[in-house]
C-alpha cells in the first residue's frame, strides 16, 4: 500500500441504486481528489478538496456528491448512475504547502460498472 | 484552462533502446510537470517531476527536459527494460503555493519494451 486506500475495489451497480465510494490517506497530506479514468481518455479531473473545502468542481453531473468529512477521508456518492459512468474512479492525494504542490499519491481505484 | 497534450499514444521499442514521449502545454503560467508510470492493473506512480526553474533533471535512466519557450517537455527513457512496459501520463499544473495546484493530464502512451 502506498498509503491511500480505495473500497471497494470493485463495485457493480444498477442505474437506480445508491453506492459510495470511500478513499483514506495516511500520509498527512491536506488536499485530495477525486479522478476518472476510461479507456482511451485522460484522467479526468472531478473534485478537489484542499483543507477539506471543496475547490474544484470540473463540471461533474449532480449524480456524483463527493463528501469530504476530515482531511484523511474522501467519499464519492453515487446515484442514479448511467453506463457511460463504468470507468476506474481514482483518488489522489497530495501535500500543499509554501513550495507548491508536490507529486501525486494514488490509491488502487475503484473499478466501478453500472448495468 | 490548461491543455496537454501527448505523444505518441503507442510506442514499442525493442529492449535496451531509448524511448522518448513528448507532451506540450498550453498555460504558459504552468510551472509544475510530473510524469507518472501506470502498469496494468495498477495505480498510477509518480516517476520524476520537474519544475519550470531548471532546464532538465536525470534519475538513472529516467530524464525529464522542460521547453519553457516552447511549452513542451519530454521523457528519456534509456536502456529500456521489460519492466518498462507500461503506459505514461505526463501532467502540468500552475504551483502557486497553495492555489492553482490540479493536475492536467495527458492522454497517455502505452509503451512496449520488447525482449
Amino acid at each position: 500500500e502506498t498509503g491511500v486506500t480505495q473500497t471497494p475495489r470493485h463495485l457493480v451497480m444498477g442505474m437506480t441504486n445508491k453506492k459510495s465510494l470511500k478513499c483514506e490517506q495516511h500520509l498527512g497530506h491536506n488536499a485530495m481528489y477525486w479522478y476518472k479514468q476510461s479507456a482511451k481518455k485522460p484522467l479526468e479531473l472531478m473534485f478537489v478538496y484542499s483543507l477539506e473545502e471543496r475547490v474544484e468542481n470540473n463540471s461533474v453531473p449532480s449524480r456524483f456528491s463527493p463528501e469530504c468529512p476530515n482531511s484523511s477521508h474522501l467519499f464519492l456518492h453515487l446515484h442514479t448512475l448511467q453506463p457511460e459512468d463504468s470507468a476506474l474512479y481514482l483518488c489522489a492525494s497530495s501535500h500543499e504547502g509554501t513550495q507548491g504542490v508536490g507529486g501525486y499519491t494514488f490509491g488502487s481505484g475503484t473499478r466501478l460498472t453500472v448495468v | 484552462g490548461e491543455n496537454v497534450e501527448q505523444h505518441p499514444s503507442t510506442l514499442s521499442v525493442q529492449e535496451g533502446d531509448s524511448a522518448v514521449i513528448k507532451c506540450t502545454y498550453s498555460d504558459s503560467a504552468s510551472n509544475y510537470f510530473p510524469w507518472y508510470k501506470q502498469e496494468l492493473g495498477k495505480r498510477p506512480q509518480l516517476i520524476i517531476d520537474i519544475r519550470s526553474n531548471v532546464g532538465e533533471k536525470k534519475d538513472q535512466r529516467i530524464a525529464v527536459t522542460l521547453n519553457k519557450t516552447a511549452k513542451h517537455f519530454s521523457l528519456h527513457i534509456t536502456e529500456t527494460q521489460p519492466e518498462d512496459s507500461a503506459v505514461y501520463f505526463c501532467a502540468a499544473s500552475k504551483d502557486s503555493g497553495g492555489s492553482n495546484y490540479k493536475l492536467t493530464f495527458g492522454k497517455g502512451t502505452l509503451l512496449t519494451v520488447n525482449p
